[in-house]
């Protein structure tokens, strides 16, 4: 079955500490996206890709940065300087341009303990 | 950036109830789709909507782009349609990423 598959589901990290989340699909889709997801709040976009090796910022990439050296692949790294990183982290993918359907990962929770 | 507006933020429904979600946006769109957030944070795409209407079993949506608004409706809700339903636009002009709003949260009792 084609999707999207992030892992791990839950993550703890230290203060100070740099964390990498991973995001994979099988949908042959050009364009992935990460977005972030507070408690009671909409989703807000960090990163997105339209193709391999291109990137750009969303609304609230501070903090965080992105590589695209495949097209099945969109890793995000949480930095320290991310202030506040606690929060649900959301990967989508779609067809380039964005036409159609997203299609989401079932999601990391991130905790700073 | 587009503003999208979503009402109302919580409804409770009894089970085999009918409700209508509303989603406002503030610009032309070229994408407009919903989705159902469950219990456990999975998003499913419902509808990729940006004009028109689409039926899908007990779901429907409608989309009169030239008025910016989008309404879904549920039909003989069950408690499996329980969590939050959001509402995610892009305009017509510059970025293709979808913007979404706060979310309907939906609760359906028995």
């Amino acid at each position: 079955d084609g999707g999207i598959t992030q892992s791990p589901k839950y993550l703890f990290r230290k203060e100070g500490q740099n964390v990498t989340l991973s995001c994979e699909q099988n949908l042959n889709h050009d364009a992935m996206y990460w977005y972030r997801q507070d408690p009671g709040q909409g989703l807000r976009l960090i990163y997105y890709s339209q193709i391999v090796n291109d990137f750009q910022k969303g609304d609230i990439a501070e903090g965080y940065s992105v590589s695209r050296e495949k097209k099945e692949s969109f890793p995000l790294t949480v930095t320290s300087a991310q202030k506040n990183p606690t929060a649900f982290y959301l990967c989508a993918s779609s067809s380039r341009g964005g036409t159609g359907g997203y299609t989401f990962g079932s999601g990391t929770r991130l905790t700073v303990v | 950036g587009i503003q999208v507006e979503q009402s109302p933020p919580d409804l409770i429904l009894q089970e085999g109830a009918n409700s209508t979600l509303r989603c406002n946006f503030s610009d032309s769109v070229n994408n407009l789709q919903w989705f159902h957030q469950n219990p456990w944070g999975q998003l499913i795409n419902l509808f990729y909507i940006p004009s028109g209407t689409k039926q899908n079993g007990r779901l429907s949506a409608t989309t009169v782009a030239t008025e910016r608004y989008s309404l879904l409706y549920i039909s003989s809700s069950q408690t499996t349609d329980s969590g939050v339903y959001f509402c995610a636009v892009a305009p017509r002009a510059g970025s293709y990423q979808l913007t979404f709003g706060k979310g309907t949260k939906l609760s359906v009792i028995p």
